[in-house]
Formats: C-alpha cells, structure tokens, sequence
C-alpha cells in the first residue's frame, strides 16, 4: 500500500484566497485525522472522521475552516477566506478500527501539506 | 482535558551513547495508550513505540525503550546506541481507550553528535 496520501505538498496562497487540501487514506482504514502543526501550537487535532462521518470536529478554529469526507477514499480540508495565521504544517492521518486485537488503532500519517498564506 | 508535556526542548546525543526523553501527561483515566512518534526533517510521522496503560512491563523496540511509570504518570523514552539517523523530533502521544483522539506533547529535538 502506498500509504496516505496528501496533496498538495507545498500550498502557496494569498490572504483572502480559498485552499483546498486533499487526503486519501490508507485503503480499508475507517478513520480519517486531519492534524495541523504550528511553532505556537504544536500539533492539533482539527477533525475526524469515522466511516466517512464526522465525529469530533471541536477542534476546528473556526467557521473559515470545513472539512469533508464524501467516500470512503478521499477527504478535503477547505480554507475560506484564508489568513496569514492559517500558514501550518496540515497532516492526514488514517487508522483501521476494525482489526480484531487492534486495539490501539495505530495512526498512520501522511506526508503533510506546508501552507504558506502570505 | 488530557494534557501532554514534554519539558526538554532540546536534547544532544553522542552517536553511540543512550540519551533518555522526558514525558510526564494528565489524565483520571485508568486505561489509555501511550506512543512516540519520531518527525525527521522529511516531516513524516513515524510511529517509534507505544504503551498500553494496562501493561506493567516497559515496552521495547530494538534500540527503544520506555520507562513506564504509571503512578508517576511519567513515560519516558531512552534511545540507545544512538546513531545519526535518530536525529529528529520526538513527540509523546496519549491516547484515551475509550476515544480515537491523539493529544500531543510540544516535542523534544533530538541532535545526534558524530
């Protein structure tokens, strides 16, 4: 498997223009983790989902920030309007839930998108 | 809320030597997972180890080991025979049992000497 997969790796954007990141999970995890690391923050947990429903999104900053699962194999983060304090590392992360045994439900990340909002 | 610390920013590592990573977290919960995580300058999460809360016994991965110390509520990491790919950041993890929610420490630089 070629693990999960993000794109793009480098987002380079202007204040007030709209970003859409991409996610496609490890192929038969039912979990999907959208993470964002900053200097000030560390990194966060912004949404999961959970066979493509949203399940804690309590993380999200605020309303400019919307995330979407509509299959099973593919999610987005959206941005809109983007601001300078969006600029973050923004990680992916898929587990499966369902192995038997399983129980810690390894995450496994992808790569990161760098979001550079000038 | 589950709380993760990390309280040493930076460390440094002779290569060969053992170098041991702090991680103390807040939890009333009796069952949870702990992990680190190693983020070289690729960027890529890499799961290192982890912990059930449940286990007595330290978990160990080849040159990875933790001290487990659940009273304490302390978890550290000691990295032996420490060779220049470790250099990274470590990240300490906590996972509640009854959650999917990872809650992260701020991270510890690990440099590797020559």
């Amino acid at each position: 498997d070629a693990g999960v997969i993000q794109s793009p790796r480098h987002e380079v954007t202007e204040m007030g223009q709209e970003v859409t990141l991409r996610c496609k999970p490890i192929s038969g995890h039912d979990y999907l983790f959208w993470y964002r690391q900053t200097m000030m923050r560390g990194l966060e947990l912004l949404i999961y989902f959970n066979n493509n429903v949203p399940i804690d999104d309590s993380g999200m900053p605020e309303d400019r920030f919307s995330a979407k699962m509509p299959n099973a194999s593919f999610s987005t983060l959206k941005i809109q309007p983007s601001e300078p304090r969006d600029s973050a590392v923004y990680f992916c992360a898929s587990s499966d839930g369902t192995s038997g045994g399983a129980t810690y439900n390894e995450q496994f990340f992808g790569p990161g998108t760098r979001l550079t909002v000038l | 809320a589950q709380t993760v610390t990390q309280s040493q920013p930076e460390m440094s590592v002779q290569e060969a030597e053992t170098v041991t990573l702090s991680c103390t977290y807040d939890t009333s919960e009796s069952d949870y997972y702990l992990f680190w995580y190693k983020q070289p300058p690729s960027r890529q999460m890499i799961l290192v180890i982890r912990q059930e809360a449940y286990k007595q016994q330290n978990a160990t991965e080849n040159r990875f080991s933790v001290n487990f110390q659940k009273a304490a509520k302390s978890f550290s990491l000691k990295i032996s025979d420490s060779q220049l790919g470790d250099a990274a950041m470590y990240f300490c993890a906590y996972r509640s049992a009854r959650g999917n929610k990872l809650v992260f420490g701020a991270g510890t630089i690990l440099r590797v000497k020559s």
